[in-house]
């Protein structure tokens, strides 16, 4: 399977500032998606990152707050933009060789993202 | 959209069979069952997956009925190591939606 590095792996920030989140994949992948896990909770979806083309968002999720590139089939970054308090949680890039669901996804370790 | 729902917690001893259930109502026709294991400070891990019937692999076995409204994700003689969070996903051309998960205790 793929072998997916996240950095940074963990990152205290203050508010008002932007973190960019990268992720990247030791082999081409079809799909890459970014995820959000608020401590002791089950992962929200925020958005799939299309190569060369806009981010798919999530309800709930919006560009100007969570910025996606995709310039090619190995590597994505997320920014997380303008940052609070409620945005401290984990952020965690998955990838899948497959766009209908028959390929399982492969995840990196996360980010966890503190903001003070 | 297809909503997972699973038991928060289940508690086992080593070395018994462990089988965890997810109910997924509305499920797609496209869409595929997907278990995952997550640690603390750790992605989530695959670890099976399955469209219909039964699949096994050389750590877990998952069985869909034939109706796919739910599925079990069944692991054999489980050791302290598989205390884990099991998510449950159901992925195709509906959101993907993780359940709440269950977390798995294994004492001694």
């Amino acid at each position: 399977s793929a072998v997916i590095s996240q950095k940074p792996s963990r990152d205290i920030c203050q508010r008002g500032t932007s973190l960019t989140i990268q992720c990247q994949v030791d082999s081409q992948v079809t799909m890459m998606f970014w995820y959000r896990q608020q401590p002791g909770q089950s992962l929200t979806l925020i958005a799939t990152a299309n190569q060369g083309s806009e981010a798919t968002y999530e309800s709930g999720f919006v560009i100007d707050k969570f910025p996606i590139s995709r310039p090619n089939l190995t590597f994505s970054t997320l920014t997380v933009s303008n940052m609070s308090p409620e945005d401290s949680s984990i952020y965690l890039c998955s990838v899948s060789q497959g766009i209908l669901g028959n390929q399982p996804q492969h995840f990196g370790d996360g980010t966890r993202l503190s903001i003070l | 959209l297809a909503k997972t729902t699973q038991p928060i917690s289940m508690d086992s001893y080593e070395g018994q069979e462990v089988n965890i259930t997810c109910s997924h109502n509305n499920i797609a026709t496209n869409d595929y069952i997907t278990w995952y294991q997550q640690f603390p400070s750790q992605g989530p891990r695959f670890i099976i997956q399955g469209y219909k019937t039964k699949v096994t692999n050389e750590v877990a076995s998952l069985f869909i009925p034939a109706d796919r409204k739910s599925s079990t994700l069944s692991l054999p003689r489980v050791s302290l190591s598989d205390t884990a969070v099991y998510y449950c996903l159901v992925d195709g051309y509906s959101t993907l939606t993780f359940g709440k998960g269950t977390m798995l205790l294994v004492s001694p």
